[in-house]
């Protein structure tokens, strides 16, 4: 089955700066890659997601890029706030399979 | 916030005790999931139904117990429940279709087994 790993666990940035979360998965065949941010004590919500017939994927401050090849995405937070400090969340997918997510990395953005 | 709702929001609860957990989404999806979201741990999926049958048993222990009467809601049934089962318990819905849809978050369940 499919398998999430995420990198860092934790992350301290200095409001301003960027920040860059990254995503492997083991499962050659997903092909829906979301990710999720959860607040301190709020539902996990989603952000921003990609399917793998693109490659990359921008929504204002927040981007995300794929590598199929390598089997890895990642989340990039430009200009970040103190409002982006949260745990963020990315999951794989293979259409009829079911989200696996990754274990999470909490991002602190230090004013 | 409408979408998908729970309650309870928070739960004590002693081992022999007996509770249930609901869920109801009004977004007109048409599965659901109940997820388990523990200290330092990936979110973990426990069952999934899609119009309303039950399709994903993750290995859950049989203490819980899902009911889906409904696409609209989502139960969990607990009972002689172990300290350990402490956690978030998140539920979410989805529109299945023919492809990879977003999953839509209630604002989950605190449970605190005694």
């Amino acid at each position: 089955g499919e398998n999430v790993e995420q990198h860092p666990s934790t992350l301290s940035v200095q409001e301003g700066d960027s920040a860059v979360i990254k995503c492997t998965y083991s499962d050659s065949a997903s092909n829906y890659f979301p990710w999720y941010k959860q607040e301190l004590g709020k539902r996990p919500q989603l952000i921003i997601d990609i399917r793998s017939n693109v490659g990359e994927k921008k929504d204002q401050r927040i981007a995300v890029t794929l590598n199929k090849t390598a089997k890895h995405f990642s989340l990039h937070i430009t200009e970040t706030q103190p409002e982006d400090s949260a745990v963020y969340f990315c999951a794989a997918e293979n259409y009829g399979q079911n989200f696996v997510f990754g274990p999470g990395t909490r991002l602190s953005v230090l004013p | 916030e409408t979408g998908v709702t729970q309650t309870p929001r928070h739960l004590v609860m002693g081992m022999t005790n007996k509770k249930s957990l609901k869920c109801e989404q009004h977004l007109g999806h048409n599965a659901m999931y109940w997820y388990k979201q523990s200290a330092k741990k990936p979110l973990e999926l426990m069952f999934v139904y899609n119009f309303k049958e039950q399709t994903e048993n993750n290995s859950v222990p049989s203490r819980f117990s899902p009911e889906c009467p409904n696409s609209s809601h989502l139960f969990l049934h607990l009972h002689t429940l172990q300290p350990e089962d402490s956690a978030l318990y998140l539920c979410a819905s989805s529109q299945e279709e023919n492809s990879n849809n977003e999953q839509f978050f209630g604002p989950g369940t605190r449970l605190t087994v005694l």
